[in-house]
């Protein structure tokens, strides 16, 4: 139980372009999503927090404007780069966490190269 | 406020020998502990966590953790090392604060040696 996916895995897009993540909670309901950055041989940063059907809350630093996040239901989150730059090639990964409420239940990661 | 520190951020062991991971905490809420681990592209995985009850906690893969609160301390350990066992490790806290977010650390990479 408990499982979590992201779909790309994978995804290159040129520079200027816009690229949907999706994350989906698979068997359990999420109420409260979150989404992580991770720089090669680094730790997993804090993006944004979103619960279901509201706005979601941003992290200091982040730019609401560029990463898009839409939590439309208890079980699909989807994050938006809009005008990606070589600078947002990153391995993002999103997690969910139901009824315990504390425990983040984490997807596989999305590798984005932006060219 | 919380936050986690891994001491050494690369730990080299050899094939059998016993695996000592370290992470310290600081929360000002009864915190919540998480070791997980991380395979190169890939998501992390959950190997145990402490939230009440038992202070030693058994995981997946031969791992324990044993939670000390007057030490501030969640060290990870597995008696005997596998080679399956090489990869990236993240302690992380959390804690009855409402949103619940993790504060991971910086994370240790583990090299075993044949």
């Amino acid at each position: 139980g408990a499982v979590v996916s992201q779909h790309p895995s994978r995804v290159i897009c040129k520079s200027g372009t816009s690229v949907k993540i999706e994350c989906r909670s698979l068997d359990f309901q999420a109420t409260t999503m979150f989404w992580y950055r991770q720089f090669p041989k680094q730790s997993l940063m804090l993006m944004a927090t979103s619960n279901e059907g509201s706005k979601a809350t941003y992290e200091q630093g982040v730019e609401k404007d560029k990463f898009l996040i839409n939590h439309a239901s208890l079980t699909l989150s989807t994050l938006t780069v809009t005008s990606a730059h070589p600078e947002d090639s990153s391995f993002y990964i999103c997690s969910a966490s139901g009824q315990t409420g504390y425990e983040q239940y984490f997807g596989p990661g999305t590798r984005l190269t932006v060219t | 406020a919380q936050s986690v520190t891994q001491l050494g951020s690369h730990v080299s062991v050899s094939e059998g020998a016993l695996v000592l991971l370290r992470c310290n905490y600081s929360s000002s809420v009864p915190p919540y502990l998480f070791w997980y681990v991380q395979y190169p592209n890939q998501g992390l995985q959950l190997l145990l966590k402490y939230t009440t009850g038992a202070t030693l906690v058994k995981g997946i893969n031969g791992f324990e953790a044993e939670f000390k609160k007057s030490e501030t301390s969640f060290h990870l350990t597995k008696p005997s090392a596998h080679m399956s066992d090489a990869a990236e490790y993240f302690c992380a806290v959390t804690g009855p604060s409402g949103t619940y977010k993790y504060i991971f650390g910086t994370g240790t990479r583990l090299k075993v040696l044949a």
